[in-house]
């Protein structure tokens, strides 16, 4: 079964700063791979993911992410955070084929100083 | 683009009643939807996967009894809490999948659960 990491539970950038989150994911084949945003109270929005080809992906609001598959992993990155930025970001894998459940990290969330 | 429509968004009610939350796909015909219980300060569980017209699929852990869950329709699924506790209230999420491109959910804005 797939599973995956997010190491860093926090993250604290100023406005302006660049940004990576970490995800490292667990399983056997190529995954399919996800980042979400959520804002507090609310539900998620889709960021970006990667199916397969190109392994730098890009994203909605100037969000970019890259699959390494030798490091399974699928970090999150935007060169200047903006305040709206500010929320939690899921990481997530899913299998290919079968019912396309999605395996979320347990998040990171990202304060942006002013 | 495809928007799902969650209902309520908000609910506080007394321990031993039942509470049901619905998850409308609006614009598109969901096939599949995904019920999520999210903790506070942790990961989406999903909990259990419902196609429309049989019955849902539920994860291990997950009560059937307690966690009801239907989709009659393709545009709507519910989740009935049913005998909630307060170790029930939680955050609660629908995710709804239609034909097409795989992994193409859309997720409803979430029902905070509170259980008094």
């Amino acid at each position: 079964a797939q599973s995956v990491t997010q190491p860093d539970i926090h993250i604290t950038v100023s406005e302006g700063a660049s940004l990576e989150l970490r995800c490292n994911y667990s399983y056997g084949a190529t995954p399919y791979l996800f980042w979400y945003v959520q804002s507090p109270g609310q539900g998620l929005q889709l960021l970006l993911k990667y199916f397969s080809g190109d392994t730098l992906v890009q994203g909605i609001k100037g969000f970019e992410a890259e699959f390494k598959r030798s490091q399974s992993s699928f970090n999150l990155r935007k060169p200047s955070v903006h305040w709206s930025d500010a929320a939690e970001y899921f990481c997530a894998v899913g299998a290919q084929g079968g019912s396309e459940k999605l395996v979320f990290g347990k998040g990171t969330k990202l304060t942006v100083n002013p | 683009g495809a928007v799902v429509s969650q209902h309520p968004s908000r609910v506080i009610c007394k321990s031993g009643t039942s509470v049901k939350i619905e998850c409308r796909s609006l614009d598109f015909q969901a096939t599949t939807m995904f019920w999520y219980r999210q903790f506070p300060k942790q990961s989406l569980m999903l909990m259990a996967t419902s196609n429309e017209g049989s019955k849902a699929t539920y994860e291990q852990g997950v009560e059937k009894d307690k966690f009801l869950i239907n989709h009659a329709s393709l545009t709507l699924s519910t989740l009935t809490v049913t005998s909630a506790h307060p170790e029930d209230s939680s955050f609660y999420i629908c995710s709804a999948r239609g034909g097409g491109e795989v992994y193409g959910y859309t997720f409803g804005s979430g029902t905070r659960l509170t259980v008094v």
